[in-house]
């Protein structure tokens, strides 16, 4: 299974809202609603911040947001903060019953 | 609530065997319809999600890792397991145990724990 494709870096301003692609198949991203992002500060446990494409685990802020449109997946931040800055993984459930992550996008808080 | 604790040998010869344990606390491993799995991260790359096990003891696993990984469980001591034969360099990462729900996403995940390969 290959990896769907994120891109290496994002950068915004601080309040400024930026958004994450992960851009998978149909075998992937595009197979069903089984897509979830995490967040990764450097030593630390992944964070889940959205799951099933849209929804959001109690305690992450609202403002974080998720979408889906065909193969390629979204992730907003809007009003872009500080603690933002991290690595961020989409994974996706696969028609292999499997399950595979994105690459990462390294977030960086101008 | 429940939490997850990696424990086995951080340091594995090359060619050698990878086992690791994850022990289950705060909840029973056979409770609830969640899936038991493992999660890599190799220093400065990404996460790689190996394989799972459900308490029936069916597996998914990752198809580039298929050939030398084993997850088991064992509902009495509420415990999981890892096997990944004939390790390398390529095998050295931080390794996560994690509790996966039915709709594919890690609802919880342990410390990790960081192998390395080395003879």
């Amino acid at each position: 299974q290959s990896a769907p494709t994120q891109p290496a870096s994002v950068s915004g301003s601080l309040g400024q809202s930026i958004t994450l692609s992960c851009t998978g198949t149909s075998s992937d991203v595009g197979y069903y609603k089984y897509v979830s992002w995490y967040q990764k500060h450097p030593g630390k446990v992944p964070k889940l911040v959205i799951y099933e494409v849209s929804n959001r685990p109690s305690g992450v802020s609202n403002r974080f947001s998720g979408s889906k449109s065909g193969n390629t997946a979204s992730l907003t931040i809007s009003g872009l903060q500080a603690e933002d800055e991290a690595d961020y993984y989409c994974s996706s459930y696969t028609n292999s019953a499997t399950v595979v992550f994105g690459g990462g996008t390294k977030v960086t808080v101008l | 609530q429940v939490q997850l604790q990696e424990s086995g040998p951080g340091l594995v010869k090359p060619s050698e065997t990878l086992s690791l344990t994850c022990t289950v606390s705060g909840g029973s491993i056979s409770s609830g319809d969640f899936y038991w799995g493992w999660i890599r991260q190799p220093a400065g790359k990404g996460l790689e999600w190996i394989g799972r096990v459900y308490t029936s003891g069916s597996t998914n696993y990752n198809p580039s890792l298929k050939s030398r990984v084993t997850i088991s469980i064992d509902t009495s001591t509420n415990q999981f397991s890892l096997t990944l034969s004939s390790v390398t360099a390529a095998d050295m990462a931080e390794y996560y145990c994690a509790r996966e729900t039915y709709t594919d996403y890690v609802a919880t995940w342990g410390r990790g724990t960081l192998v390395t390969v080395s003879s």
